[in-house]
């Protein structure tokens, strides 16, 4: 079974220009999530989707990030423009469904930022 | 409102010792709780989980974890460490009945010495 994809791997920009990561989830998975993970913390949730329709954003910074899910399968996170705090790892997982069942949630290998 | 407390950023033990990762939780309704491990520059992998039912969770590479909701710690163990366990270790929390998000621990590296 193929796993969480994540693309680009890695990815250095100057302050102010704009960024853009894909996703693609576990097939069949109707939850993906978008997490930051900053150098020697824990992932921080930005915005979790069911299905096409977004569940929770309370911590996505709204005015430089946004992130869609066409289709309810592929998602796109971007960053315009982006502040040299963006430098982290944006790592992408899903779900079958919602953790409140106990489902595992699956993580891609990230994306990592660099703002210079 | 959840959170998770790891004790400890850094654990260093020898190999063949004991391993023993500390994570404390607060969550106001029945806790799911989650270990992750991470390898550098890769992606989180679960370990185990707990949902209901028994409180000691065995998972995988020889790990195990038991919820005690008395002390609310779901404190990670190893009977002996491997080389290959270097990594770090995430603890993570939700709640029956919420969004299913995880809150993730701040981390604590393992250092596994020769």
């Amino acid at each position: 079974e193929a796993g969480v994809a994540q693309s680009p791997r890695y990815k250095i920009i100057e302050k102010r220009q704009s960024v853009a990561f894909w996703c693609n989830p576990i097939s069949g998975h109707a939850t993906l999530y978008w997490y930051q993970q900053i150098l020697g913390q824990g992932p921080k949730l930005l915005i979790q989707f069911q299905n096409n329709g977004v569940v929770d954003d309370s911590q996505l910074p709204k005015d430089r990030f946004s992130a869609e899910r066409l289709k309810g399968v592929d998602s796109t996170l971007k960053i315009q423009p982006a502040k040299l705090e963006d430098s982290a790892v944006y790592l992408c997982a899903s779900s079958l469904e919602t953790s409140s069942s106990g489902n595992t949630i699956y993580f891609g290998e990230g994306s990592w930022l660099t703002v210079v | 409102a959840q959170s998770v407390t790891q004790l400890g950023s850094h654990v260093s033990v020898s190999e063949g010792a004991l391993v023993l990762l500390r994570c404390n939780y607060s969550s106001s309704v029945p806790p799911y709780l989650f270990w992750y491990v991470q390898y550098p520059n890769q992606g989180l992998q679960l370990l185990l989980k707990y949902t209901t039912g028994a409180t000691l969770v065995k998972g995988i590479n020889g790990f195990e974890a038991e919820f005690k909701k008395s002390e609310t710690s779901f404190h990670l163990t190893k009977p002996s460490a491997h080389m290959s366990d270097a990594a770090e270790y995430f603890c993570a929390v939700t709640g029956s009945g919420n969004t299913g998000k995880l809150i993730f621990g701040q981390g604590t590296t393992l250092q596994v010495k020769p």
